[in-house]
């Protein structure tokens, strides 16, 4: 079974402060990973999303993300925090050619950004 | 092209009544997914249906339950609703490739 934890429910930053989100997911066969976000009364947005090839992988926003494998870990990171990044972000796996495309998320972390 | 649509929107109903949430996925995706999300139990995988047939199922009661027509619309249903059914129900939507891409949900209140 596929799991992922995201540290830290809720997360403050200044504006302009480096925003790092942390997620560690297990699974017993090479995953893909995603990284969502979600605006209040919204849906889902992709962020960005590791499949296969180049480990550290860009989003939208300036976000990117770095997989390693070792140490089980897909974490989101941002330069420089603006204030429309205040939102709740998710990390979710998936079986990489299980033939579903059922999401395992985590719990979310809340993202507030301090002027 | 345009997004995946979820209606209605919002929805209030009252326990022991039966709903149904519709979603219209992107143009030439041929998946479906279904998800709850709870404060308290996250977001939650319902079912996924793929050319109108289910491919996978959560850890939900058969009160839940969907379907896909041919043009890839899908719909669920929740019958007999209890308190607890209260979320955010959202779909989602895949083509070729492996990512989800989710409508705006439908937020139903079970009163």
């Amino acid at each position: 079974a596929q799991s992922v934890t995201q540290l830290g429910s809720h997360v403050s930053v200044s504006e302009g402060a480096l925003v790092l989100l942390r997620c560690n997911y297990s699974s017993s066969v090479p995953p893909y990973l995603f990284w969502y976000v979600q605006y209040p009364n919204q849906g889902l947005q992709l962020l960005l999303k590791y499949t296969t090839g180049a480990t550290l992988v860009k989003g939208i926003n300036g976000f990117e993300a770095e997989f390693k494998k070792s140490e089980t870990s897909f974490h989101l990171t941002k330069p420089s925090a603006h204030m429309s990044d205040a939102a709740e972000y998710f990390c979710a796996v998936t079986d990489s050619g299980a033939g579903s495309y059922q999401l395992t998320f985590g719990k979310g972390t809340k993202l507030s950004v301090i002027p | 092209k345009a997004g995946v649509t979820q209606t209605p929107r919002y929805l209030i109903k009252t326990r022991g009544q039966q709903v149904t949430l519709s979603c219209s996925p992107i143009s030439g995706h041929r998946s479906v997914s279904w998800y709850q999300q709870t404060p308290g139990q996250g977001l939650q995988f319902l079912f996924e249906y793929f050319s109108e047939t289910q491919r996978n199922k959560g850890n939900f009661p058969g009160r839940f339950s969907g379907r896909q027509f041919s043009n890839s619309r899908s719909e669920m249903n929740v019958s007999t609703l209890e308190l607890g059914d209260s979320a955010l129900y959202l779909c989602a939507s895949t083509g070729s490739g492996e990512t989800q891409y989710f409508g705006p949900g439908t937020r139903l209140l079970v009163l």
